[in-house]
């Protein structure tokens, strides 16, 4: 199956940009996804990417994929204390019906 | 919208016992699934289902039974719980099968005692 790889923490600055950076192995995902999850709560979407893009904009929010080095990105712009939450990245190989997530990335915003 | 419900939101259990998760979506969603959260390892798939009727085992199946009656419903059950299924348990539907974004729902925090 599909791994998907993401570091665990990352700490930065109100006001700061933050990057999150996800890993996959298998480069068959039409789409690849990014999730927010706030303490005590569910996975809410925040993005997505359709695979034949290498950037896509909404907001403050920038994802960046490179197929070749199957890398996936999501840069917050002017981040702020509400943006500290779990970030998961997820992709839906064409191999099977599944999801897979990474292990999540827990964001803290230093105000 | 109701979007996905889970309940109980929380639940203690003692070893051996059985019980029920509920999960339902009033998005007519064809792809329900369970997952599991624990610290460090992210979301791993325990069941998921393409459509009533259907069910198919994820990653971490073991201990774990589905049904799909319903296209609305999908109830996730522990036969006899044990504590290495202290969790957060959550529910996610999609429209298709493929190519769309998953709706989860708020989570059940099961402790097994």
């Amino acid at each position: 199956g599909e791994d998907v790889e993401q570091s665990l923490f990352l700490s930065v600055r109100e006001g700061d940009s933050s990057v999150i950076n996800c890993t996959y192995t298998d480069s068959s995902s039409t789409y690849l996804y990014w999730y927010k999850q706030e303490p005590g709560a569910g996975l809410q979407l925040l993005t997505y990417i359709f695979s034949n893009m290498d950037m896509k904009q909404d907001q403050r929010l920038t994802v960046l994929l490179n197929k070749k080095d199957k890398h996936l990105s999501l840069r917050i712009a002017d981040t702020q204390t509400g943006d500290s939450a779990i970030y998961f990245c997820a992709a839906q190989p064409n191999t099977g019906n599944q999801f897979y997530f990474g292990t999540g990335t827990s964001l803290t915003v230093i105000p | 919208n109701a979007g996905v419900t889970q309940t109980p939101k929380f639940q203690v259990l003692k070893t051996g016992q059985s019980m029920t998760l509920q999960c339902a979506q009033d998005m007519n969603h064809e792809y329900m699934s369970w997952y599991r959260q624990d610290p460090g390892m992210g979301l791993r798939l325990i069941h998921y289902s393409v459509g009533a009727g259907i069910t198919d085992q994820g990653e971490v199946p073991n201990g774990y039974n589905v049904s799909r009656s319903t296209t609305e419903d999908f109830p996730l059950r522990l036969l006899s719980a044990a504590p290495s299924q202290t969790s957060v348990y959550f529910c996610a539907s999609s429209y298709r099968q493929r190519d769309q974004p998953q709706h989860f729902g708020d989570g059940t925090r099961l402790s097994i005692l």
